[in-house]
């Protein structure tokens, strides 16, 4: 089956250490998006890849990196100059965004925790 | 400022009645509305989408309505069920392809509770 999956699911952080969160998709889609939702927020994008070797920073890239070295896969590091990283985040994927009524797809979530 | 605004975070509906769910947008760039479903600890799941050219499209419970001139789009789901208790995103894609533009804005959402 087709799809997007991110992990793990819940991840745990002492404050300074950085972490990274895993998203794989086998949908074969070009683009890929990482969002963090936080309580009565919207979704707001932290960074976007429309293709291997190359990302964005999206609205809230801050304390944030990311990599695209496979098409398949975009992971996410929170690193320690994130002031707030408590939330959950959000993988996505869709084709290139180039192309009309893209819909993208989403994986299922990582909920992460700074004790 | 927001570009896309879902002003009520909150709607409760009788079971087998009608929910309406609202969404304005600023940016007349933009061509192409979603909304997706969420329930608590998952991530979205698309429901149902609507190109600027059209003002309507239907699937099955599901209609979007969209009056562009009033940069507002609608969810109605007819007749509303218990499972259909979730958060519903409104999103908007901008109307340049590539680069941030062909990315996706979502509203704040709005909790949907349907009571039996």
């Amino acid at each position: 089956d087709g799809g997007i999956t991110q992990s793990p699911k819940y991840l745990f952080r002492k404050e300074g250490q950085n972490v990274t969160l895993s998203c794989e998709q086998n949908l074969n889609h070009d683009a890929m998006y990482w969002y963090r939702q936080d309580p009565g927020q919207g979704l707001r994008l932290i960074y976007y890849s429309q293709i291997v070797n190359d990302f964005q920073k999206g609205d809230i890239a801050e304390g944030y990196s990311v990599s695209r070295e496979k098409k398949e896969s975009f992971p996410l590091t929170v690193t320690s100059a994130q002031k707030n990283p408590t939330a959950f985040y959000l993988c996505a994927s869709s084709r290139r965004a180039a192309l009309l009524n893209t819909e993208a797809f989403f994986g299922q979530g990582t909920r992460l925790t700074v004790v | 400022d927001q570009q896309v605004k879902q002003n009520s975070p909150s709607l409760s509906v009788q079971e087998g009645r009608i929910s309406i769910l609202n969404c304005d947008y600023t940016n007349s760039m933009f061509d192409y509305f979603l909304w997706y479903k969420k329930y608590p600890a998952e991530g979205p799941t698309f429901l149902i989408s609507i190109s600027s050219i059209k003002d309507k499209n239907e699937d099955g419970r599901f209609t979007v309505f969209l009056n562009k001139s009033a940069k507002h789009l609608s969810l109605h789901i007819v007749p509303s069920q218990p499972g259909d208790s979730a958060v519903y995103f409104c999103a908007a894609r901008g109307g340049n392809y590539g680069g941030s533009q062909g990315n996706l804005i979502f509203g704040k959402g709005t909790k949907l509770s349907v009571k039996p």
